[in-house]
C-alpha cells in the first residue's frame, strides 16, 4: 500500500515562529502537494512538486514555501506564522505505479497562537 | 461557478435507506472523476473511480454523465459507518497537479 506520513500531527506555534511540516511518500511518486483544509473552503492547494528540486505554486502559496530536496519528501514551511495559517494540512503523492490516484497523509494539526 | 460543485447536506438518512449525491464539474475536458471519503479529523481515503460506463463496488455505484457533466455516488443499505464526508474530484488532465476538489457532502446515518 502507497504511505505518505506526515510526521508532526499535532503542532502548535507562536506567531512568527518558522514551522517546517515534513512529508515522505514511499512510492516513488513524481508528484507531491501540500494543501490546507478549512471548514467551508475545502481543499485548497498551497504548493506542488512534479520532480526533485522543482517546485509550482498553487491556489495559495502566499506566506508558505517548499522544498524538495529528495523524490520521497516534500517539506513545507512556513517562514513567519501567523494566526490566519491555524489549519489542517494535508500532503499528498501521485503518480507511476500508483495510476490516477492522489494519496494523502494523515494530515497536520496546525494552530498559531 | 465553482469547478467542482457539490451540495455541502448534511443529509440526515436512516439506516437501510438509500441515498445519492451528486457532483457537477465545469471543464468538459475532464479526463478521470473520483469519489473520496474524509472521516472527521481524518485525511481523504480513495472510496471508487468513477468511469465512463459506470461501476459498481458493493453498495456504492458511481456514475458519470458526461453531457450534463455531472458524477454521482449511490449508497444502498446505508449503514451507521458510512457517515462521513464525501468528496468529489476531478482530473482534468491526468497530470496530478490540476486536480480539483468539491467542497464535500456531509453524509449522516441514523440508527
Amino acid at each position: 500500500d502507497v504511505k505518505v506520513t506526515q510526521s508532526s500531527r499535532y503542532l502548535v506555534k507562536r506567531t512568527g515562529e518558522k514551522v517546517f511540516l515534513e512529508c515522505v511518500q514511499d512510492m516513488d511518486h513524481e508528484n507531491m502537494f501540500w494543501y490546507r483544509q478549512d471548514p467551508g473552503l475545502g481543499l485548497r492547494l498551497i504548493y506542488f512538486s512534479y520532480d526533485v528540486k522543482m517546485k509550482e505554486k498553487g491556489d495559495i502559496p502566499e506566506g508558505y514555501s517548499v522544498s524538495r530536496e529528495k523524490k520521497e519528501r516534500f517539506s513545507l514551511i512556513l517562514e513567519s506564522a501567523s494566526t490566519n495559517q491555524t489549519s489542517m494540512y494535508l500532503c499528498a503523492s501521485f503518480g507511476n505505479p500508483s495510476g490516477n490516484t492522489i494519496y494523502f497523509g494523515e494530515g497536520s494539526w496546525l494552530t498559531v497562537v | 461557478r465553482k469547478e467542482v460543485e457539490q451540495d455541502p447536506g448534511p443529509f440526515n438518512v436512516p439506516e437501510g435507506a438509500t441515498v445519492a449525491f451528486n457532483c457537477t464539474y465545469s471543464n468538459s475536458a475532464s479526463q478521470s472523476f473520483f469519489w473520496y471519503r474524509q472521516d472527521c479529523r481524518k485525511e481523504p481515503k480513495l472510496l471508487m473511480s468513477v468511469y465512463s460506463s459506470g461501476n459498481e463496488d458493493g453498495r456504492f455505484t458511481a456514475q458519470l454523465n458526461r453531457a450534463s457533466q455531472y458524477i454521482s455516488l449511490l449508497i444502498r443499505d446505508s449503514k451507521l459507518s458510512d457517515s462521513a464526508t464525501y468528496l468529489c474530484v476531478v482530473n482534468p488532465n491526468n497530470a496530478g497537479n490540476m486536480l480539483t476538489f468539491g467542497g464535500g457532502t456531509r453524509l449522516m446515518v441514523k440508527p
